[in-house]
This record gives structure tokens, sequence and C-alpha cells, in this order.
């Protein structure tokens, strides 16, 4: 089945510098990648999501990137705030109509924001 | 529009007890995804039920059930439960899940604890 790796498990940054969260996955068929923002105590929050088509998609200062070759894509925030503080968690799957679909997750990385 | 409504928000049970979790999806959506989180693992997939029926379940004992009624909404059974049950359990929905990635949302989950 899928295997979803993420990198890093925790990463600090200062305000207003970007942050860069990595993630591998194994099922080359998979087709579909988002991610969520979980803050604590919250529920989780889908905040970007790329299908296979497409290789960058951009929302404000959020971004994510796809290498379907390497198998892996990149969540990138720019200009970071301490509301960005949260986990954030990558997720692939693939749309297929068979009995085999889910979302796999990884394990998620802790970001925090010092002002 | 409502959100994925979970209740109870908090249950405490005993070992060997069975426990009770319910979801109501978003307005609309027909697939329903029940999510076990762990400390520290991340977000386990547990079952998707799609037009009332169970479509695909994750490496979990059978003591981990569920059912989807009629209006679309869901409950997650779990018997003889075990200490490690211990867990915050998130209920997802998206519109015709699997057949074409639809983004999944997820509602605030429901802390079980086992003494």
């Amino acid at each position: 089945g899928e295997n979803v790796e993420q990198h890093p498990s925790t990463l600090s940054v200062q305000e207003g510098d970007s942050a860069v969260i990595k993630c591998t996955y194994s099922d080359s068929a998979s087709n579909y990648f988002p991610w969520y923002k979980q803050e604590l105590g919250k529920r989780p929050q889908l905040i970007i999501d790329i299908r296979s088509n497409v290789g960058e998609k951009k929302d404000q200062r959020i971004a994510v990137t796809l290498n379907k070759t390497a198998k892996h894509f990149s969540l990138h925030i720019t200009e970071t705030q301490p509301e960005d503080s949260a986990v954030y968690f990558c997720a692939a799957s693939k749309g297929s109509g068979g009995s085999n679909y889910k979302l796999t997750f990884g394990k998620g990385t802790l970001l925090t924001v010092n002002p | 529009e409502a959100g994925v409504t979970q209740s109870p928000t908090h249950l405490i049970k005993t070992r060997g007890q069975q426990a009770t979790l319910r979801c109501s999806p978003i307005s609309g959506h027909t697939s329903v995804y029940w999510y076990q989180q762990a400390l520290g693992l991340g977000l386990q997939f547990l079952l998707w039920y799609d037009e009332g029926e169970e479509r695909n379940r994750g490496n979990f004992p059978p003591r981990f059930s569920g059912r989807q009624f009629p209006n679309y909404s869901s409950e997650l059974n779990v018997n003889a439960l075990e200490l490690e049950d211990s867990a915050l359990y998130l209920c997802a929905s998206s519109l015709d899940g699997g057949y074409s990635n639809q983004p999944q949302h997820f509602g605030d989950g429901t802390r079980l604890s086992i003494l």
C-alpha cells in the first residue's frame, strides 16, 4: 500500500522567514496531494491541494510543488507569521473508483514561528 | 453551511466496554471517513463509507466497525475496548469519495479515553 514520509518532524523559524516541509510517497499511481493544518486542540483544516496534472499551485503565502518523477511534493510558506504555528500534515491518494481508495497521511510537522 | 459535526466531544470508558461515536457530514456529502489520531502517530485511516456501504477499511481489528445511515450520517463502534484505543477519533466527509479525489473536511473529533 501507499506510504507517505514527511520531513522534518519539527521546524522552528523566525517570523518573516520561509518554511518548507517535504513529503515523499511510494505509489506512483497516487494523483491527489492535500495539505492540512491542525492547530492545538482543533480539527485538521485543508489549506491547499494539488493534483498530478499540475506541477505547482499557489494561494497567497502558501504554495505546493509536485515532482511526479521523484515522487515527492513540498509545502512552502513565505513570510511566516506566529499564527502559522501548527502541525502540518501531507497526504496522498489515488482516485480510482475502486475499493482500495484511501487518504494516507504523513506523520506531521510541528511548525513553530517565533516572533 | 454547517461543517462536519461529531458527538460526543469526550468519552471515557473502561477496558472491555463498548463505545459508539457519531458523525454528521456536510450537507450534500455522501462519503464519510473515520480516522484514529493517537499521540505521535498522525492520522490512521480506519473506515470509509459511501452511499450506505463500507467501501474500505484500514489495518484495524474487526472490533472496529461502523455503519452509514440513509441520511449519510455515520457511527463508529469500538468493541472490547483496550487501553491502546485511547485516541482522538476524527470523522471527515466529502463528495463522492474515491472516484474523483474530492477534498475531505474534518470534524472536531471525539476524544476517547480508556481507563
